[in-house]
């Protein structure tokens, strides 16, 4: 299995607070994702990084923001969290030859609940 | 507007009844159309890669071929083991990289 651990797995929190959820690999893959699954929706791109300190949205990124200093570390950052963030949020990776992006290999999910 | 879809949204066959999930698409210059399968509480699996109109690839009781607008993951006598999420995705043009983009899945569940 990839080396890729996401923390918290779990995580309840009230509307209005900030909240850092993380990434962590060991593959040493150029490219990081963050995803959101929500039922009727199915998997959507948060923001994705292509390298370190190298950043970019994705399909619903308003409200969420990332930082990226090391290959190993992407941090996904709720500003203030709301109801409609409730989801399961996903990190994933792949390695990437240039701007080519194959198979991504996930993490287990975080659960987070915005109460 | 979706770029991938897949039906049906739900599935339930008795073990061994063969069948087809399918996946269509709408993006140009197509790099690459992915299947994934995730089971509950999990973080989805990579099944297959398929790059152009052709190309067929195998996994135990799982087949998936490739059209210029669709993907097929037939399933071949299947067991309640094969009862999970099915995912299709392509590779999206976004700036200058190529993003992975997900349909909204194939729930499969095999009776026995």
């Amino acid at each position: 299995d990839a080396g890729i651990t996401q923390s918290p797995r779990h995580k309840v929190t009230e509307t209005g607070t900030p909240v850092t959820l993380r990434c962590h690999q060991t593959e040493n893959h150029r490219y990081m994702y963050w995803y959101r699954q929500d039922p009727g929706h199915g998997l959507r791109l948060i923001h994705y990084s292509y390298g370190v300190k190298d950043t970019d949205k994705g399909e619903v990124s308003d409200g969420y923001s990332v930082s990226r200093s090391k290959t190993e570390d992407f941090l996904l950052t709720l500003e203030s969290a709301t109801s409609s963030q409730t989801s399961v949020y996903f990190c994933a990776i792949s390695d990437g030859q240039g701007a080519l992006s194959e198979k991504l290999f996930f993490g287990s999910g975080t659960q987070l609940s915005v109460l | 507007e979706d770029q991938v879809t897949q039906s049906p949204e739900a599935l339930r066959l008795q073990e061994g009844e063969s069948s087809s999930l399918n996946c269509s698409y709408t993006v140009s210059g197509l790099r690459g159309l992915f299947w994934y399968r995730q089971d509950p509480g999990k973080g989805p699996e990579f099944l297959f890669t398929l790059y152009s109109a052709g190309e067929e690839k195998e996994k135990e009781r799982l087949k998936a071929t490739l059209t210029k607008k669709e993907s097929f993951l037939h399933i071949t006598a299947p067991k309640p083991e094969d009862s999970a999420t099915y995912l299709c995705a392509v590779q999206v043009s976004s700036g200058g990289s190529y993003i992975p983009t997900f349909g909204r899945g194939t729930s499969l569940i095999v009776h026995p």
